[in-house]
């Protein structure tokens, strides 16, 4: 069965700092990878996903990540982080055979502090 | 830009009570979703549809029933209502195909008293 860990259920950086949010996936082929973001009291909306073709993404708000197939990792990216960034952000993947069923990890919620 | 558009962004019932989530679509999207989403256990699947009048269980179905009856409207029913399905419940809509994201709703907050 298809599982995504969230490493870090909660992660605090700096105004302008790095931002990381781990993402691993256990799948023996690779799955499509996307990643969502919840703003308070407001409904997922996408961020950016992997599907095919370059391994490196860019998505909305300055976020990238990169599918590395080695480390079976997606990992989420802003090189300088803004307030309005704080949120919450899920993981999730859509196996790429089979019964197609979303499987979400457990989030990350981001702090931003001044 | 697609919405989805549940019903009612919070709800408040009572044990027993027989509970009616609804939401609709208006990308004319094959499939339709309802999550529960609790602190600490992210995003869980209740049910999904894949087609008018089709449906599929998901992670956690139990004391939870849906309805398709069209391909927009995608209801959530809960037939005798309980205070440990006190929860946030988001409805999402996307195409079959799986490189295509899923687009939510802005979410019910369900209390069960």
């Amino acid at each position: 069965a298809q599982s995504v860990t969230q490493l870090g259920s909660h992660v605090s950086v700096s105004e302008g700092a790095l931002v990381l949010l781990r993402c691993n996936y256990s799948s023996s082929v690779p799955p499509y990878l996307f990643w969502y973001v919840q703003y308070p009291n407001q409904g997922l909306q996408l961020l950016l996903k992997y599907t095919t073709g370059a391994t490196l993404v860019k998505g909305i708000n300055g976020f990238e990540a990169e599918f590395k197939k080695s480390e079976t990792s997606f990992h989420l990216t802003k090189p300088s982080a803004h307030m309005s960034d704080a949120a919450e952000y899920f993981c999730a993947v859509i196996p790429s055979g089979g019964y197609q069923k979303v499987t979400f990890g457990i989030g990350t919620k981001l702090q931003v502090i001044p | 830009d697609v919405k989805v558009t549940q019903s009612s962004r919070y709800l408040v019932k009572r044990t027993g009570e027989k509970v009616f989530l609804e939401c609709v679509q208006d990308m004319d999207h094959e499939n339709m979703f309802w999550y529960r989403q609790d602190p600490g256990l992210g995003l869980r699947l209740i049910y999904f549809s894949y087609d008018v009048k089709m449906k599929e269980k998901g992670d956690i179905p139990e004391g939870y029933s849906v309805s398709r009856e069209k391909k927009e409207r995608f209801s959530l029913i809960l037939e005798s209502a309980s205070t440990n399905q006190t929860s946030m419940y988001l409805c999402a809509s996307s195409f079959p195909a799986r490189s295509t994201e899923a687009f939510f709703g802005q979410g019910t907050r369900l209390t069960v008293v």
